[in-house]
């Protein structure tokens, strides 16, 4: 079992839609990061959060250590919002290594 | 400022040949890694240097080596290419590793023959 899954894998939706990605982790964390794979290929942090909610724009992720969780919501979704979403996890051992999921690929229709 | 950038962005080698993937960044980071993404899987750390001077093994090491060769610049190393390190590789930066956003370069893409 992968210390990180994320669901679902593929989400497909129209524009406008409320988006919800999913992420558990099974291990103690210190930091939970949310990123962003254009389908170019390039890779961005969207968020990087230890507790509660952070809000960018249409974006918001939230957290909640004791059931070992994270979403990441998209407000009024937009085809450019298609991308590949990517969670990572920062473990509690000490060392600066990230352990991140295998990614959801999100197509938003027009 | 160019953030964290990678050459080349596409090679394919045969199976033997050796080459080095360069990585430089300009945010005068402390922290740099290499990483390789495969279908399926998730990004998988290969080599990171937590500062200049320093270098740590990470989760697939094997045929890979790193220098860091100053604060800026983080190069990887396939000595006997193999089929098996076809992928597609990251470098990234960041100014205190996991605790803090790393910033990513665009990536190599690397065929083994």
């Amino acid at each position: 079992k992968n210390e990180v899954e994320q669901s679902p894998q593929n989400l497909t939706a129209q524009e406008g839609e409320f988006i919800t990605i999913n992420c558990s982790y099974s291990v103690g964390i210190s930091a939970l990061h949310w990123l962003q794979q254009h389908p170019g290929g390039g890779i961005v942090s969207l968020f990087m959060l230890s507790s509660g909610k952070k809000k960018h724009g249409r974006l918001i992720a939230t957290i909640n250590i004791q059931e070992k969780h994270s979403s990441l919501h998209i407000t009024a979704s937009h085809p450019r919002d298609s991308a590949v979403y990517i969670c990572a996890v920062r473990t509690n051992f000490g060392n600066e290594k990230l352990t991140f999921g295998t990614g959801t690929r999100l197509t938003i229709i027009p | 400022n160019a953030g964290v950038t990678q050459t080349p962005k596409f090679q394919v080698l045969k199976t033997g040949q050796s080459m080095t993937l360069q990585c430089a960044q300009d945010m005068n980071h402390n922290s740099m890694y290499w990483y390789r993404q495969d279908p399926g899987m998730g990004l998988r750390l290969i080599y990171y240097s937590a500062s200049e001077g320093t270098t740590d093994k990470g989760e697939v090491p094997n045929g890979y080596n790193v220098s860091r060769l100053n604060k800026r610049e983080f190069s990887l190393r396939l000595e006997s290419a193999a089929p098996s390190q076809t992928s597609v590789y990251f470098c990234a930066s960041g100014p205190r590793g996991g605790r803090d956003t790393q910033y990513f370069g665009p990536g190599t893409r690397l065929t083994v023959l």
